[in-house]
Formats: C-alpha cells, structure tokens, sequence
C-alpha cells in the first residue's frame, strides 16, 4: 500500500459547525504533515507530528486543531472557521522526519467554509 | 529564511519539444531535492527526485542538480498535453527536517 487516504474528499461547512479531517497511511511512515494550499499558490505548511508527536505548529489559528490517535491516523478538526479558511487541504507522509526523502501526498480535502 | 524560486510562467512549449523547467535554492546545505506535479485540483505527485550532481533520467523526464550553483532543473521531453500542469520544486534542509517548496512553475504544451 503506497497511499495516503484523506477523508472526505469535498466538505462545506458553515462558521458556526465542527467538522473533523482524516487522514490515513499505511506505509510504516512516521511523519505526517498537514498543508493547507490556495489557488495557484504552493503548500503552505500548517503541522508536523513526528513517531505520533507534534514536532511543528507553524502558528496555526486554534480553530486548528491536530490529532495522531497513531501511527497510521492524522486527524484535523475544525471548529469556528472564517471563509478564508476555504482551501485545498493536504496530508502527506514521509517514512521519518530526517529521513531525507519526499513527501507522499493524499488527495486532498476541499473545504469550503460559508 | 530559506527559499525556493521558481519562475511562474505559463511556460507554454508545442507538443514533442522539450520543456525545462527551473528552480534555485538559497540553503547551501540542502541536500535532498524533488519535483511534483500537480494538476489542477489535485494534490502534488512526486514525479522525480535527485540526491546528488549530474543527471538523472526516468523515462522522459531528467533531473539535473548543481549544488555549486544552488541550480535544480526538470527536461521533459516530447511533451505531450498531458504534461500540462503546474510543477513545484521542493528542497530538503541540510539536516533533512522540512520540505521547501518553490511556488510552481505553469506548464503549457500546445497540440
């Protein structure tokens, strides 16, 4: 299995609501990562969980909020989330964090906020 | 701040041309770099990755690093449309923590 799984694949979701992101590998990696990605404009990253521990929250908004429940899962739940947040968003993993190799990319969530 | 530079295009070629797409990188200590390639809509596929200089070829597409020049280039050869889509460059730090991602090249191959 050389696939990451994002789940669901399309999501709207109104500013009031709380909606949660999965994301699933099993390829015995042990980093994974969030992005969050705008129209033509490259992956920004958001988090890093490193053996299931979050090693890098690059100043993301608490209506964020990241979960490794283990090494195969990486949740993102939303609550109380602005139109801007509408986004392409994407799980990756890579088998370590200083392994050195790319990164493997789901196929995304496309989360639309009104 | 380390950073990956890519010009945005579009980069638009005829089909059967070769198109060469170019990045540059301001970490001297990078050592890991990496195409993908992303259609619109979907999620970034990594397409090709190199290690060290010189070239590296996988079918039609080659890979050429110069790390004295921070220079990190993708040919694709006879393109064909459906190499149409935008292609990030992304670099590995020194201490092979974090990707860097450039913002993208638009590639365009005319029928």
């Amino acid at each position: 299995d050389t696939e990451v799984t994002q789940t669901p694949k399309h999501l709207v979701m109104g500013m009031t609501n709380k909606k949660s992101l999965k994301c699933e590998q099993h390829m015995g990696h042990r980093a994974m990562y969030w992005y969050k990605q705008k129209a033509k404009k490259p992956p920004e990253l958001m988090f890093v969980y490193s053996y299931e521990k979050l090693s890098i929250n690059e100043s993301v908004p608490s209506r964020f909020s990241p979960e490794c429940p283990n090494s195969s899962l990486l949740n993102l739940h939303l609550h109380a989330l602005q139109p801007e947040d509408s986004a392409l968003y994407l799980c990756a993993s890579s088998q370590a964090l200083q392994s050195g190799d790319g990164y493997t990319f789901g196929s995304g969530t496309r989360l639309t906020v009104v | 701040q380390k950073e990956v530079e890519q010009n945005s295009g579009p980069l638009s070629v005829p089909e059967g041309a070769i198109a060469s797409l170019n990045c540059t990188y301001s970490d001297r200590g990078s050592q890991s770099f990496f195409w993908y390639r992303q259609y619109s809509g979907k999620s970034p596929e990594l397409i090709m990755s190199i290690y060290s200089n010189g070239d590296k070829e996988d079918g039609r597409f080659t890979a050429q690093l110069n790390k004295a020049s921070q220079y990190v280039s993708l040919l694709i050869r006879d393109s064909q449309p459906s190499d149409s889509a935008t292609y990030l460059c992304a670099v590995n730090d020194g201490a092979g923590n974090m990707l860097t991602f450039g913002g993208g090249t638009r590639l365009m191959v005319k029928p």
